[in-house]
């Protein structure tokens, strides 16, 4: 069946540094991707998305590209902020269900 | 546009009594209503996906006369944990989507149940 692979954490970076997330996926069809982030104690939020190969998503600064290729969708940011510390969840929907990866824990020191 | 809007926050409640969790799409009219559980630091776990008007389609392991699914219109979703013991506390999340297909999910901000 349908999947996501992404890389484990924690991440633990400085501010201003460079950040990528992993993930890859296993899918039939053409499935949608997807970011979500979790705050600490709240519900997710959707953070970019992109629909088909060669999609770039992309939404305060960070920026994933839907590689058909590779079957990947993997999470950049070019400097990161103390305040986007939190869970960042990988994530297909290829009918109706949406399915995740395990999340990544990112933790931005100052 | 696309809140979701989930009640309670939080909710704390004696062994085998039951609780009920409320869902509901502020600004749009949710066909699919889908349940989530997520453990301590783990990712989120489906648990059920409801139609409005239609019974649930529970999960493979999820006992569907434990964690009882409502979808009573196009904007409200219920999910009724019945008789609950401390294994049950977690984090339940639902989510909601106007269309079919391949569109984003909208997530409500969770509801921390703990079984005393």
């Amino acid at each position: 069946g349908d999947s996501v692979t992404q890389m484990e954490g924690p991440v633990t970076l400085s501010e201003e540094a460079f950040l990528t997330i992993n993930c890859t996926y296993t899918a039939t069809g053409y499935p949608s991707l997807f970011w979500y982030v979790q705050y600490p104690g709240e519900g997710l939020q959707l953070l970019l998305k992109a629909t088909k190969a060669d999609d770039k998503g992309s939404n305060k600064g960070f920026e994933a590209t839907y590689r058909k290729e590779t079957t990947s969708f993997h999470l950049e940011k070019g400097s990161v902020q103390v305040s986007d510390s939190a869970v960042y969840f990988c994530a297909l929907r290829n009918t109706d269900k949406l399915i995740f990866g395990t999340g990544t824990r990112l933790q931005v020191f100052p | 546009g696309a809140v979701v809007s989930q009640h309670p926050s939080w909710v704390i409640c004696k062994s085998g009594t039951s609780v009920k969790i409320e869902c509901r799409s502020l600004d749009f009219q949710a066909t699919t209503m889908f349940w989530y559980r997520q453990f301590p630091k783990q990712s989120l776990m489906l648990m059920a996906t409801s139609n409005e008007g239609s019974k649930a389609t529970y999960e493979q392991g999820v006992e569907k006369d434990k964690f009882l699914i409502n979808h009573a219109s196009l904007t409200l979703s219920t999910l009724t944990v019945t008789s609950a013991h401390p294994e049950d506390s977690s984090f339940y999340i639902c989510s909601a989507s106007s269309t079919l297909g391949n569109s984003p999910l909208h997530f409500g901000n969770g509801t921390r149940l703990t079984v005393t």
